[in-house]
């Protein structure tokens, strides 16, 4: 079945360091792929997302690019703050067209330090 | 622009008996959606409502179940409890169904059983 895997943390890094979290996906057909960010005491927020092979997300200096060969869908951070400190998801859509099923990875706690 | 919001945020249940949780979606918004959120299993897809019908149902067994009224809102109810139901249920509303649309999420219900 389609499912998501996300590297497991907590990502303990200093303010102003590059920031990397891994997500690889399994799905038939051309899932739509999401980063959801959920702060301390607060719901998931939707951070960026792509539709289709290629296309590169971005909102708030995060960046991942949807690599269908890879199966990947990495987020990235050229410089964290300690405003950054939350749980990142990876998700993916499995049901072709509708996003309401999201399929999510385990989560991984970013600490940033100041 | 109210947020999705979830009633109530926190609720503590005996084994055996049976719950009613409530989520008011974001105005105009028509698509929503539920999710249990463990720590073990992480965020699992519970079901999808639009329109009042049951668009997609995730893989839990019968005694969790939901419904949309005509204003959107939506409840979900768990029958005989079980310790593994302890969870944080969290609810999420679009203005449709396709993956174009954003999620919002509200801030969940801490449900604990004992």
């Amino acid at each position: 079945g389609n499912s998501v895997t996300q590297m497991e943390g907590p990502v303990t890094l200093s303010e102003e360091a590059f920031l990397t979290i891994n997500c690889t996906y399994t799905a038939t057909g051309y899932p739509s792929l999401f980063w959801y960010v959920q702060y301390p005491g607060e719901g998931l927020q939707l951070l960026l997302k792509a539709t289709k092979a290629d296309d590169k997300g971005s909102n708030k200096g995060f960046e991942a690019t949807y690599r269908k060969e890879t199966t990947s869908f990495h987020l990235e951070k050229g410089s964290v703050q300690v405003s950054d400190s939350a749980v990142y998801f990876c998700a993916l859509s499995s049901n072709g067209g509708s996003q309401g099923n999201l399929i999510f990875g385990k989560g991984t706690k970013l600490s940033v330090k100041p | 622009k109210a947020g999705v919001t979830q009633t109530p945020r926190y609720l503590i249940k005996t084994r055996g008996q049976q719950v009613t949780l409530s989520c008011s979606p974001i105005s105009g918004h028509r698509s929503v959606s539920w999710y249990q959120q463990t720590p073990g299993q992480g965020l699992q897809f519970l079901f999808e409502y639009f329109s009042e019908t049951q668009r997609n149902k995730g893989n839990f067994p019968g005694r969790f179940s939901g419904r949309q009224f005509s204003n959107s809102r939506s409840e979900m109810n768990v029958s005989t409890l079980e310790l593994g139901d302890s969870a944080l249920y969290l609810c999420a509303s679009s203005i449709g169904t396709s993956e174009t649309y954003e999620q919002y999420f509200g801030p969940g219900t801490r449900l604990t059983v004992t």
